[in-house]
């Protein structure tokens, strides 16, 4: 099955960009979403479609897709947006359905 | 508004069964695809079942042959029938809904604890 790959942990000071990756193979040919989980609470979507923002979302928040690597982008970090980020992609590609999480990236701020 | 509210988690020993709940409001069950995914404590997120139109239904590995999703119109709920449960299986379990064509998981349940242990 598909394998995605996240570092554990992103430190970046407030007002800083914070860039968290998810490496796959050819990742760029998949449409990747992801997710902002603070403890104690459910995931919320804030990418989906690579680069795609929800309503409520701010705009600090963006993503990109190509090659091996997705990557989502915070900037102007806020000490609000300390939390664990997934990236997530749909695999079909066995014929079987699976919903593929990365294992996670802990941002501190 | 879209909301989701799993019910239904417990303390259950191995080997037995329990069924969570999940309601939904503010969109129909039956006309969306619909997944459970679960977060092991201090773990990450992990897929574990999908139910499309038609009632298709997809697994993960982890629980193929253990856990049923099905979902009832009529109430508007989604549900996961656990049997042969294993202490592995303690998480908190979530209930999302997908939405076409890549099914990216758009809303989310808070979450029910399933405890499996003596």
């Amino acid at each position: 099955s598909y394998v995605l790959t996240q570092p554990p942990s992103v430190s970046v000071a407030p007002g800083k960009t914070a860039r968290i990756t998810c490496g796959g193979n050819n990742i760029g040919g998949r449409s990747v979403h992801w997710f902002q989980q603070k403890p104690g609470q459910a995931p919320v979507l804030v990418i989906y479609y690579d680069n795609e923002r929800p309503s409520g979302i701010p705009e600090r928040f963006s993503g990109s897709n190509s090659g091996n690597t997705a990557t989502l982008t915070i900037s102007g970090v806020e000490a609000g947006d300390e939390a664990d980020y997934y990236c997530q992609v749909w695999d079909t590609a066995s014929g079987d359905h699976f919903y593929v999480f990365g294992p996670g990236t802990k941002v501190t701020v | 508004e879209v909301q989701l509210a799993e019910s239904g988690g417990g303390l259950i020993r191995p080997g037995g069964s329990l069924r969570i709940s999940c309601a939904a409001s503010g969109f129909t069950v039956s006309n969306n695809y619909m997944s459970w995914v679960r977060q092991a404590p201090g773990k990450g997120l992990e897929w574990i079942s999908v139910i499309y139109g038609g009632d298709i239904t997809y697994y993960a590995d982890s629980v193929k042959g253990r856990f049923t999703i099905s979902k009832d119109a009529s109430k508007n709920m989604l549900y996961l029938q656990m049997n042969s449960l294993r202490a592995e299986d303690t998480a908190v379990y979530y209930c999302a809904r997908n939405l076409p064509p890549e099914n990216h998981f758009d809303s989310w349940g808070q979450g029910t604890l399933v405890t499996v242990s003596t």
